[in-house]
This record gives C-alpha cells, structure tokens and sequence, in this order.
C-alpha cells in the first residue's frame, strides 16, 4: 500500500515568495495532520483536519500560514510571503480517525530551505 | 513549557544488550502514548503505543512500559540490533495537549545508536 506522500521533497525559495507544500493521505484515512520540525522546537503540530474539515489550527504560527483540503485525498500547507524562519522540515500525517489510539502515518516530509 | 521531554539526546548500546529509551511527561490529560522511530530523511514510523489505562504493552522485540505515578514512560529493546539505529521520539495525545485534541506532542527525541 502507498503510504502518505508529500512533495516537493524539497524546496528553495527567496524570501517574500509563495510555497505551497503537498500531501496525499493513505486512502482511506480520513484525518490528516501538518506538522513541522525544526530544531529548536522538534515536531510541532500546525493544524489537523477529519473528514477533510480544519479541527485545530491552533499551531499554525502566523497569518502567512493556510492549509487547505480540498478532498479526501489531497491537502496544501501554504506560506506567503515566505521568511528565513520558515525553513524546516514539514510533514504530513494522516490516520484512521482521531485520538491517540489510531496512530498517524507519517510522510517523508518537505525540506524548506528559505534563503 | 515541553510538556513531553526525553532528557537524553543520545544513547549507545551494544548490539545484543537491551536499550531503555525513557520519557517524562507533565500533563496528567494525555490518555495515549506512542513511541515513532525516525530514519534520516525519512518520516517517524509508528512502533508501539500505550493506553493510559495500561502499565505494559508488548510487540516482538519492542516493549513500553507506563508509570502514570510518575509520570513516566519507557521503551525496552530487546535484544537490540543494529537496524535499530535511528532517532526515538516519544509523543502523546489526548485532550489539552497543545496539540489539539487528537494532535501529537512529541519529545525531542533520542538518537540510538546500537555498537557492533
């Protein structure tokens, strides 16, 4: 089975632009997750979604931060305008339901690099 | 405030010897534990998970152990191999995570590595 798949798997960009971060969940599952990790923080949880509906962006850092699902099978993490203290790696879960008891599959993440 | 927190950033063990990877948590809400091991420039796979309404759980090799007293959790390798070389992260979930309500709170991490 094809697990979560993100792309690009890695981004560079000049501050001030755009990037948009991709995500196909397993099939079937119907919660998706964004986190990011740096290495001041570790992994932080941005924002979730069940049934392709935002339940917490809590997490997400600024305003220049949006996440979308369009469908069941496709979700973006955006950042305009991109800034130097963007650069991490972010990476997209999904899972079968929520709670701590369906664990998260997690893709091989975008490493951005924002110059 | 790092409500999950693996104090130790490295471990080195001997292939064959058993390797205790421990974690400390703060909030008493968290319900789920989980264990994910990480590769280099791969994303964390799920190992192993506890309910809080257990002590123990067992897979093959793989066993985690809650102290909820204390506040504490453990994964035991036994015996270790040199696959097992990777980072170790310990998260949690469950209501007032700061991660949401079914969101993650990871620890740092704990990078393993088995000696030949």
């Amino acid at each position: 089975d094809a697990g979560v798949i993100q792309s690009p798997r890695h981004e560079v960009t000049e501050m001030g632009q755009e990037v948009t971060l991709r995500c196909k969940p397993i099939s079937g599952h119907n919660s998706l997750f964004w986190y990011r990790q740096t290495m001041m923080r570790g992994l932080e949880l941005l924002i979730y979604f069940n049934n392709n509906v935002p339940i917490d962006d809590s997490g997400m850092p600024e305003d220049r931060f949006s996440a979308k699902m369009p469908n069941a099978s496709f979700s973006t993490l955006k950042i305009q305008p991109s800034e130097p203290r963007d650069s991490a790696v972010y990476f997209c879960a999904s899972s079968l339901g929520t709670g701590g008891n369906q664990p998260q599959h997690f893709g091989d993440g975008t490493r951005l690099s924002i110059l | 405030d790092q409500q999950v927190k693996q104090n130790s950033p490295s471990l080195s063990v001997q292939e064959g010897r058993i390797s205790i990877l421990n974690c400390d948590y703060t909030n008493s809400m968290f319900d789920y534990f989980l264990w994910y091991k990480k590769y280099p420039a791969e994303g964390p796979t799920f190992l192993i998970s506890i309910s809080s309404i257990k002590d123990k759980n067992e897979d093959g090799r793989f066993t985690v152990f809650l102290n909820k007293s204390a506040k504490h959790l453990s994964l035991h390798i036994v015996p270790s191999q040199p696959g097992d070389s990777a980072v170790y992260f310990c998260a949690a979930s469950g209501m007032y995570s700061g991660g949401g309500a079914d969101g993650l709170t990871f620890g740092k991490g704990t990078h393993l590595i088995i000696q030949p």
